[in-house]
């Protein structure tokens, strides 16, 4: 089983429709939690960390379950411009190091 | 202000060339992380530098690969005897503070796109 798993997709929505993501992780002592955003062929680029409480940052929420070991990221109001793959990031307590998902590819079309 | 570069962006090497990839994280950030993407694949974590030191290397995939940062600011990801399974992107990520105990935002440099014929 893989450390962190998320669905590929793609998952195409419509212009304006909320569309949300789950990753899971493995490791019930992974401390940190991040989405990241990657556009083709470019950097990833951090989208928001997340947080025990849950956090929002304008149309994007992201959420922890630590007892299901899993985070979300709700979009709500999709712009053509969020088309991009979204990466869910972890780090275990005491590591540096930090493990990716494969991506879920979004597609929203006009 | 300047972010992470790499350089070379492009490298094509042959089967058992072997190939240096540069990484200029941003001023005074003190982590370095590298990271190997395959198509369709997140990145995998390599090895991760605070200043100088080269404090996790489990994500090297074999002795082949060998990483430095001598005065704590550009790196250099060695690659010997390139292999075909060695062909990918490789990410280049610093971020200012410690990594570890504290949370903080790795900032990515575009990659060196890595074909080994």
């Amino acid at each position: 089983r893989k450390e962190v798993e998320q669905d590929p997709g793609p998952f195409n929505v419509p212009e304006g429709a909320t569309v949300a993501f789950n990753c899971t992780y493995s490791n019930s002592a992974s401390q940190s939690f991040f989405w990241y955003r990657q556009d083709c062929r470019k950097e990833p680029k951090l989208l928001m960390s997340v947080y025990s409480s849950g956090n929002e940052d304008g149309r994007f929420t992201a959420q922890l379950n630590r007892a299901s070991q899993y985070i979300s990221l709700l979009i709500r109001d999709s712009k053509l411009s969020d088309s991009a793959t979204y990466l869910c990031v972890v780090r275990t307590s005491g590591t540096y190091k930090y493990i990716f998902g494969t991506g879920t590819r979004l597609k929203v079309l006009a | 202000g300047a972010g992470v570069s790499q350089s070379p962006r492009y490298k094509v090497a042959k089967r058992g060339q072997d190939v240096a990839l540069r990484c200029d994280p941003i001023s005074g950030h003190v982590s370095l992380f590298w990271y190997q993407q395959a198509l369709g694949q997140g990145p995998e974590f390599l090895t991760y530098f605070q200043n100088e030191a080269q404090l996790d290397k489990s994500g090297l995939p074999s002795d082949r690969f060998f990483a430095e940062r001598p005065e704590g600011s550009v790196s250099t990801l060695k690659i010997q005897r390139t292999q075909q399974e060695d062909s990918a992107v490789y990410l280049c990520a610093s971020s200012l503070g410690l990594a570890g105990p504290t949370v903080d935002t790795q900032y990515f440099g575009p990659g060196t796109r890595l074909t080994v014929l």
